[in-house]
């Protein structure tokens, strides 16, 4: 059981759109619609954004959607504000009732 | 609101068994959820530790299964973990979350997240 992998940090201007890729394998991303994703702000605990590869929980924001194709999962963020600046982590279903987490993707917003 | 509140030693020595308890307020440990640890070292990423359901069934990693033991006591809407053997890799922020799910099934995301508790492994 390997972590997904996720870019180590993406950039974008207030405004524009960006995209976080997290990439598995056959043995999790690429069979299960059980990605979800995750935002922490530094000495926060994670806030759920996507679950289910793209369904929004109450109260965030539109301008999160997820998205997956083949082993890849995808979250973007349009119309990039300076609060989205934060970490970003992906989580898949694994089977055999296991998770596992992608490392993290740092969103700095220029 | 939904509530959950992470208790326990900040510091375990070597070798020592780390123990830590999840307080759940404004819903139950004994409602249709099921229950996890994740926990985040310092400057790295998250790690999920394993999960219990209402009624004690549970899933861990196979990394750390040998050494996790987690239990819920839903008479005081509180669940618990127990890591042996600890060495300073576990060193970590350890986070309890809860997973909606029905009966013998987890629905794999976590909706609600305790603050987390620093858990520091060090003679």
């Amino acid at each position: 059981q390997s972590a997904l992998t996720q870019p180590a940090s993406v950039s974008g201007s207030p405004g524009q759109s960006i995209t976080i890729s997290c990439t598995g394998t056959t043995s999790d991303v690429g069979t299960y619609s059980l990605v979800s994703w995750y935002q922490q702000h530094p000495g926060k605990a994670p806030k759920l954004m996507i679950y289910e590869v793209s369904k929004r929980p109450s109260g965030v924001s539109n301008r999160f959607s997820g998205s997956k194709s083949g082993n890849t999962a995808s979250l973007t963020i349009s119309g990039l504000q300076a609060e989205d600046e934060a970490d970003y982590y992906c989580c898949s279903y694994a089977g055999s009732s296991t998770l596992v987490f992608g490392g993290g993707t740092k969103l700095t917003v220029l | 609101q939904v509530q959950l509140q992470e208790s326990g030693p900040g510091l375990v020595k070597p070798s020592g068994t780390l123990s830590l308890t999840c307080a759940v307020s404004g819903g139950s440990a004994s409602s249709s959820f099921w229950w996890s640890w994740v926990r985040q070292p310092p400057g790295k990423g998250l790690e999920w530790i394993g999960e219990i359901s209402q009624s004690g069934r549970t899933n861990y990693n196979p990394s750390l299964k040998s050494r996790v033991t987690m239990t819920v006591d839903k008479s005081k809407n509180h669940f618990s973990l127990k890591v042996t053997s600890v060495t300073a890799a576990d060193t970590a922020v350890y986070y309890c979350a809860r997973m909606p799910g029905v009966g013998a099934t987890s629905w794999y995301y976590f909706d609600y997240w305790g603050q987390g508790t620093l858990v520091t492994v060090s003679s």
